[in-house]
């Protein structure tokens, strides 16, 4: 399986400012997705981070707010932009399909970054 | 990918077997039922996946009906850090895929 870190763990932010969230796999993976938790739902989709390209982005989402970086198959960031108390959550950041296939196409998660915004 | 419907909230005796239920009626054949948990404050852990066979592993076991429209995720010592929300989702397996998940099944494990 694939293990994946997620920095800062937890922070509490500023409204108005930004903060970028990094996520690095220890293996190369073919695909990485951003989700997001409000407190007391379920997980939301983001985005799936593309390797070299333009991130792909869920409706309701836009890339000003949550631009996403990918530069290559093992680390990926997210930034939350200009936020509001509204952003407070869990970001989570997701991968899988490892290049050589030893782990099969099973998507592994991080433990999460908590954002508070105050 | 198809529906998948799932109780909100169960409740199990520990050292019981813990059985989750999950609707999939509308599933195609090549999709795979998929199986996530997650324990408070942390990501969602991986448990199992199957497509038309029975599975087990060290965690748990997944029985798949023989139409497939319906799968049951068996815990078969429950344990008081089984406590958690369970979901499960239906997907193609064509290379590692999005998960949308739904509203889970919150499992509460009791002493």
């Amino acid at each position: 399986s694939a293990v994946i870190s997620q920095k800062p763990s937890r922070d509490i932010c500023q409204r108005g400012t930004s903060l970028t969230i990094q996520c690095q796999v220890d293996s190369q993976v073919t695909m990485m997705f951003w989700y997001r938790q409000q407190p007391g739902q379920s997980l939301t989709l983001i985005a799936t981070a593309n390797q070299g390209s333009e991130a792909t982005y869920e409706s309701g989402f836009v890339i000003d707010k949550f631009p996403i970086s990918r530069p290559n198959l093992t680390f990926s960031t997210l930034t939350v932009s200009n936020m509001s108390p509204e952003d407070s959550s869990i970001y989570l950041c997701s991968a899988g399909g490892a290049r050589d296939r030893t782990s099969g196409n099973t998507i592994y998660f991080g433990e999460g970054s908590w954002l508070t915004v105050v | 990918d198809a529906k998948t419907t799932q109780p909100p909230s169960m409740d199990c005796a520990e050292g019981r077997a813990a059985n989750l239920p999950c609707n999939h009626s509308t599933i195609s054949g090549n999709e795979y039922v998929y199986w996530y948990r997650q324990i408070h404050s942390q990501g969602p852990q991986y448990i199992i996946h199957g497509l038309k066979n029975n599975e087990t592993n060290e965690m748990a076991s997944l029985i798949i009906t023989e139409d497939r429209k319906s799968s049951t995720l068996i815990l078969p010592h429950a344990t008081l850090r089984d406590t958690a929300v369970y979901y499960c989702i239906a997907l193609f397996d064509q290379g590692a895929q999005k998960l949308v998940f739904g509203q889970g099944t919150r499992l509460t494990i009791n002493p």
